[in-house]
This record gives structure tokens, C-alpha cells and sequence, in this order.
């Protein structure tokens, strides 16, 4: 099994919500990540963990708060987002994380509208 | 900060003809990968390229690594309808634990 998945695909909320976006891997990947991607944008990195601890916080708002309650699973929490907030989130987990290069697999990830 | 310049943004070719990407970085890469993201779709990982001066091919791509591990480039032969889409590279800063993606290159390809 090669696949990440994302739930929801979809999300509407509104700036006052709470709403959480989740993924799961089931490769046996220590390492995990969030990006977020604007329009004709690269994927930026929000996020990392590795063995279940926050790695890597890209100075990211403190109203996305990540969450990941084992190895397999990896939650974004959000509240009071902004409009600018709308875009893909994307979820990726690789093998590990270090300076030996790891593929990271992507989620089909979520596609957020803030109102 | 530390960036991997992508060029060119967008390219359109007539199916048939040959397409290359380039991804240059500033600094030394531990390694390089590429990406392609169709459209309304999610990254999937290509190939990586580790070694100075590597080059590896896979059916009509044919990716490279710099000599100085500081440039490289993805290059399609005879394109197809379905290589349409965004091709990222991605680079891993020597000691650092993150990739750094370069802005993508978007093939439109007129069949």
C-alpha cells in the first residue's frame, strides 16, 4: 500500500470554525508532512514530524495547529482562518526525514475555502 | 533564503516535440528530486538524483544532475498528451532536513 489519504477533500468554513483536516499512511513512514499550495504555486511546508514530534515548524499561525497521534495518522486543527487561509493542503509522508533523500508520497489533499 | 530557481514557468509545445525544465539552486544540493502534478491533482514523486553529474532515464524523461550538484534538468523526448502537467523539482539543501521546491514548469501540449 503506496497511497496517503485526506480527508475531507473538501472544506468550507468560516473565519469563526473549527474545523480539522486529517491523513493517514499505512507504508510504515516515520516522517510526515504538511504543505499548503496556492494556485500555480509550488507546495510550501507548514510542517514536519518525525517518529510522532513536531521536526519542523515553518513559522506557520499559531490558528493552524498540527496534531499527530501515531505514527500513521497526522492532523491539522484550524480556527479562525482567514480568506487568504483558502488553498490545497496537502499531506506527504516519507520513510524518514535527514539529509539522505527520502521520496515523499503526497495525499490527494484538501481543498479549503475560508468565507 | 535558500531558493531553487525554475525555469521556464510555462511551455507550450505541439505533441510531438521535445520539452526540457531547469532547476538551478544557489547553493550545494545533497540531492535533487522531481515531481509532476497533473492538473487538479497531487505531487508524484518522479525520480531522485544523488550523485555529482548523474544522469538517469526513465522511457522518453532523461533527468540530470550538475556536476557541481548545483543544477539540474528533466528533459521529455517526443511529448505525449499525457505528460501534461506541472513539473516541480525539489532540492535538499546540503544539512538541512527539508526540500526546497523549485516554482514548477507547467507543459501545455496542442495534440
Amino acid at each position: 500500500d503506496t497511497e496517503v489519504t485526506q480527508t475531507p477533500k473538501h472544506l468550507v468554513m468560516g473565519m469563526t470554525n473549527k474545523k480539522s483536516l486529517k491523513c493517514e499512511q499505512h507504508m510504515g513512514h516515520r516522517a510526515m508532512y504538511w504543505y499548503k499550495q496556492k494556485a500555480k504555486k509550488p507546495p510550501e511546508l507548514m510542517f514536519v514530524y518525525s517518529y510522532e514530534k513536531l521536526s519542523i515548524n515553518e513559522s506557520v499561525p499559531s490558528r493552524f495547529s498540527p496534531e499527530c497521534p501515531n505514527s500513521s495518522l497526522l492532523n491539522l486543527h484550524l480556527h479562525a482562518l482567514q480568506p487568504e487561509d483558502s488553498a490545497l493542503y496537502l499531506c506527504a509522508s516519507s520513510l524518514r526525514i535527514g539529509t539522505d533523500p527520502y521520496e515523499q508520497y503526497f495525499g490527494p489533499g484538501t481543498r479549503l475555502t475560508v468565507t | 533564503g535558500q531558493q531553487v530557481m525554475q525555469i521556464p514557468q510555462y511551455q507550450h509545445v505541439q505533441e510531438g516535440e521535445d520539452f526540457t525544465t531547469y532547476c538551478n539552486s544557489s547553493t550545494t544540493l545533497s540531492n535533487i528530486q522531481w515531481y509532476k502534478q497533473r492538473p487538479g491533482g497531487h505531487p508524484v514523486f518522479l525520480i531522485q538524483l544523488v550523485k555529482s553529474g548523474e544522469v538517469k532515464k526513465q522511457k522518453r524523461l532523461t533527468f540530470q544532475f550538475g556536476e557541481a550538484k548545483k543544477n539540474s534538468s528533466l528533459h521529455i523526448t517526443a511529448t505525449q498528451t499525457t505528460d501534461v502537467g506541472t513539473y516541480f523539482c525539489a532540492g535538499l539543501i546540503q544539512g538541512a532536513q527539508k526540500l526546497v521546491f523549485g516554482q514548477g514548469t507547467r507543459l501545455t501540449i496542442n495534440p
